[in-house]
């Protein structure tokens, strides 16, 4: 089963808020990935972090890495209406190459 | 486009049919991975290739269940005597593999195909 904790679970805020979100878990992960999935369509790759304490932007999208490898926090700022979708953290552990995913954060942004 | 593809989109069938999905990753990507996502919640690996070869499987992947990469180049996946609880949607997902973990480990997924079983 998954070993990932995502939260929160939904989000509904207005446009132009920043909003946070998290994952945990009880292992190591070596590396963290965010997707973010539209409806009927697959994850797109939004951030990689490859170490502890790594902290990555990608536009309004920042993630980090936590140091103790056991957590990871992405924050986007400034939200705009496309943001809407589900976000995904998924992670690798030890030297296999699955990725085990959280269950996702639905953001709804309201114009 | 360059990107992972999936055929079909969607695909209705009925309880005992056989189905078989295809994968093309992106080109000179060596790793090819499935995995299946069902409502409300994120994908679950399934089962992955390294080239041609099936490095690793998953408990979820029943006998029924069966991939292939006969080339290391596309990739299907069949499902024989499906069942209502195969619906889901499949995803492939591809990644360069050219050695320590780094940007070459992304994952880059495709379209899905979304699988509904009557």
């Amino acid at each position: 089963g998954q070993q990932l904790n995502q939260s929160p679970q939904s989000m509904f805020i207005q446009e132009g808020e920043d909003v946070s979100m998290n994952c945990t878990s009880s292992s190591i992960f070596n590396t963290w990935l965010w997707y973010k999935q539209d409806p009927g369509e697959g994850p797109v790759l939004l951030i990689a972090l490859y170490k502890a304490g790594e902290l990555t932007s990608n536009g309004r999208l920042t993630a980090q890495f936590g140091i103790t490898r056991k957590d990871s926090f992405l924050n986007i700022s400034a939200s705009i209406p496309s943001d809407v979708g589900i976000y995904f953290c998924a992670g690798y552990r030890g030297s296999n190459y699955k990725l085990t995913f959280g269950k996702g954060t639905l953001l709804t942004v309201n114009p | 486009d360059t990107g992972v593809s999936q055929d079909p989109r969607h695909k209705i069938t009925k309880r005992g049919q056989n189905v078989t999905f295809r994968c093309d990753p992106i080109s000179e990507h060596n790793r090819l991975y499935w995995y299946r996502q069902t409502l409300g919640q994120g994908p679950e690996f399934l089962t992955y290739f390294q080239n041609e070869a099936q490095l690793e499987k998953s408990r979820l992947l029943s006998d029924r269940f069966s991939a292939e990469r006969p080339k290391g180049s596309f990739s299907t996946l069949e499902i024989q005597r499906t069942e209502q609880g195969d619906s889901a949607m499949y995803l492939c997902a591809s990644d360069p593999a050219k050695g320590e973990r780094s940007s070459y480990n992304e994952q880059f997924f495709g379209p899905g195909t979304r699988l509904t079983v009557l």
